[in-house]
């Protein structure tokens, strides 16, 4: 078993739709939870970042993270199509800025 | 500073031969990772540094990988006798610690082996 599984989708969606990405994982150990969004040909760039449980807001983005289940979520409200991207969850025992454990990513298209 | 920085952007090679990466990190950033991205994965850690010092090496990484920052600056990544599964994006990040803000990523160097 990976230690940090994530859908790799497809997944398409109309404009203005919700889009609930997930990714669930098995080390009890990581605490610190991120979003990374990836443009084609491009690096990740740092989305969100959350610790511990609970929910976090960002504008149109929120991330929620619960420990118990060791289940992440990142929910994108009125999704444009500049949203179209892969969004890769990545995971931490010790830090954001420490060595990070990532999801395969899922790749999103918003369709206008 | 216009973030971190990698060259080549594309390196194709014949299986065999040597290839070298550079990466110039934000100037800062005092941590420097390279991670490995094959087509629908996620990146795949190698190593990190902290200034200089080569702290971590995934043991996935072989004996014909060897990475570099020489005074704690930009750092290198060295492939020897590569071979067509080394065909990968090779990513570099930097970061500040303990400062916990997360990572800054490069566009990546795409290398390809034929």
């Amino acid at each position: 078993q990976k230690e940090v599984e994530q859908d790799p989708g497809p997944l398409s969606v109309p404009e203005g739709a919700i889009v609930s990405l997930n990714c669930t994982y098995s080390n009890s150990a990581f605490q610190y939870f991120m979003w990374y969004r990836q443009y084609s040909r491009k690096g990740p760039e740092l989305l969100m970042y959350t610790y511990s449980s609970g929910n976090k807001e960002d504008g149109r983005f929120t991330a929620q993270v619960d420990k118990s289940s060791k289940y992440i979520s990142l929910f994108i409200r009125d999704s444009q199509p500049s949203d179209s991207a892969t969004y890769l969850c990545a995971m931490s025992a010790e830090g954001g800025s420490e060595k990070l454990v990532f999801g395969k990513g899922t790749k999103l298209t918003v369709n206008p | 500073d216009t973030g971190v920085s990698q060259d080549p952007r594309h390196k194709i090679t014949k299986r065999g031969q040597n290839v070298t990466f550079r990466c110039d990190p934000i100037s800062e950033h005092n941590r420097l990772y390279w991670y490995r991205q094959t087509l629908g994965q996620g990146p795949e850690f190698l190593t990190y540094f902290q200034n200089e010092a080569q702290l971590e090496k995934s043991r996935l990484l072989s004996d014909r990988f060897s990475a570099e920052r020489p005074k704690g600056s930009f750092s290198t990544l060295e492939i020897q006798r590569t071979e067509q599964g080394d065909s990968a994006m090779y990513l570099c990040a930097s970061s500040l610690v303990p400062w916990d803000l997360g990572y800054t990523f490069g566009s990546g160097t795409r290398l390809t082996v034929v």
